[in-house]
């Protein structure tokens, strides 16, 4: 079982509040991606990262930010948050040229 | 870049029977890697098969295997004597040799029923 935990699994909160979405794998994994996915429709990758100090933009434009201090944590911050940012977000991480392993998700609703 | 698409947006299948989700990639690089992966309603996505390009050899985990067909860029999934459980949405996956990011398929909803 793949050990990779994400934090809170769900959030309600309130339009121009700050958020921090949590994720932290203990498998040793140099990389991490955040995915966006609305409820049964597609993954959108929204950031990913490759180690420590390193952050990319995914496919899709976010207004989030990411950052990678350390190896198991890739937290995802909204400054002010907006009901467009209503969604699931998924943390994954893997080894490299190796499949990735999916957090249980957060599930944010902005009101 | 490269793409995978998902052409069938759900598929129906009744248990016991076989189904085949179909998936196409386009890329211009010679080793690569091949996923599906698994979402059950409101539950975690998991790894269901992996194939890794320069084996011809096609997957097989338990009911379930691949199609991979490197020539014509096509990597189906087929589910045999299919369960409730397996209903779910099925995402292929795409992930370079040279190993940067995951790139997945618009995803397949398949429903097992009695």
């Amino acid at each position: 079982e793949a050990d990779i935990y994400q934090t809170p699994r769900y959030l309600v909160i309130g339009t121009g509040k700050k958020i921090t979405l949590e994720c932290s794998q203990t498998m040793g994994h140099d990389k991490m991606y955040w995915y966006q996915q609305d409820p049964g429709m597609e993954l959108h990758l929204i950031h990913y990262s490759y180690g420590v100090n390193s952050t990319e933009k995914g496919d899709l434009s976010s207004e989030s930010t990411v950052s990678r201090i350390r190896t198991e944590h890739f937290p995802l911050t909204l400054e002010s948050a907006r009901p467009s940012h209503t969604s699931q977000y998924l943390c994954a991480s893997s080894e490299q040229k190796a499949e990735a392993f999916f957090g249980q998700g957060t599930r944010l609703t902005v009101v | 870049a490269q793409t995978v698409t998902q052409s069938q947006p759900e598929m129906s299948v009744q248990e016991a029977e076989t189904v085949t989700l179909s998936c196409t990639y386009d890329t211009s690089e010679n080793n690569y890697y091949l996923f599906w992966y698994k979402q059950p309603p409101s539950r975690q996505m998991i790894l269901v098969i992996r194939q890794e390009a320069y084996k011809q050899q096609n997957a097989t985990e338990n009911r379930f295997s691949v199609n991979f067909q490197k020539a014509a860029k096509s990597f189906s999934l087929k589910i045999s004597d299919s369960q409730l459980g397996d209903t779910a949405m099925y995402f292929c996956a795409f992930l370079t040799g040279t190993a940067s990011k995951l790139t997945f398929g618009t995803g397949t909803r398949l429903q097992v029923t009695l």
